[in-house]
């Protein structure tokens, strides 16, 4: 089974403070994404990335950053953060869209507060 | 803008009834509609999806209505257990891109 592993279950930063997420995933799947969820928006793609060095921005990109120097490997960076980054953060991989393998395998998330 | 509205946000069930979430779009350019169960403390994963080119798919006891013309589809959960108990998100996506667009969720809470 695919496994989408994120290194921290719970982050607790101080304002300002330059955040590091990581993600890896052990299946050689060509996307990764980052997702944010919030009670009552659901969940919302912050960036995403189809090959190593590539990515895109999603529908709330402001505030992050992203990095994928190798293909098992997607970082979230916030470069400053602040309280209203507060979140769930939500990795996720998928082998490849448009051939009947749109799936996406989700790690567990990671618990933000920014204090 | 939301482009995948969902409702309800939560919902309560009697064991043994029928859940039933909705979901709406509006780019009609979507054309692949997967649902996504996700327990607490874990990340969702896929349940079950659907084309817009049949308007039922059942897998066990969950099954995607879809209604093209309305722009709609909805999850029916016959016999709902309490291990049904999660949260539930529809989505959908276009066909060779691979951004996902997911609804708000619906908290689902089945009680004995």
């Amino acid at each position: 089974d695919v496994k989408v592993t994120q290194s921290s279950r719970y982050l607790v930063k101080r304002t300002g403070e330059k955040v590091f997420l990581e993600c890896v995933q052990d299946m050689d799947h060509e996307n990764m994404f980052w997702y944010r969820q919030d009670p009552g928006l659901g969940l919302r793609l912050i960036y995403f990335s189809y090959d190593v060095k590539m990515k895109e921005k999603g529908d709330i990109p402001e505030g992050y950053s992203v990095s994928r120097e190798k293909k098992e490997r997607f970082s979230l960076i916030l470069e400053s953060a602040s309280t209203n980054q507060t979140s769930m953060y939500l990795c996720a991989s998928s082998l490849f869209f448009g051939g009947g393998n749109e799936k996406l395998f989700f790690g567990s998330g990671t618990q933000l507060s920014v204090l | 803008q939301q482009q995948v509205k969902q409702s309800p946000q939560s919902l309560i069930v009697q064991k043994g009834g029928i859940s039933i979430i909705n979901c709406a779009y509006e780019n009609t350019a979507f054309d692949y509609f997967p649902w996504y169960q996700q327990f607490p403390g874990k990340g969702p994963a896929l349940l079950i999806a659907i084309r817009p080119d049949v308007s039922e798919k059942k897998e066990g006891r969950f099954t995607i209505s879809f209604n093209k013309s309305a722009k709609q589809f909805s999850l029916h959960i016959m016999d709902s257990q309490p291990g049904d108990s999660a949260t539930y998100f529809c989505a959908a996506t276009t066909w060779g891109y691979q951004k996902v667009t997911f609804g708000i969720g619906t908290k689902l809470q089945v009680i004995p």
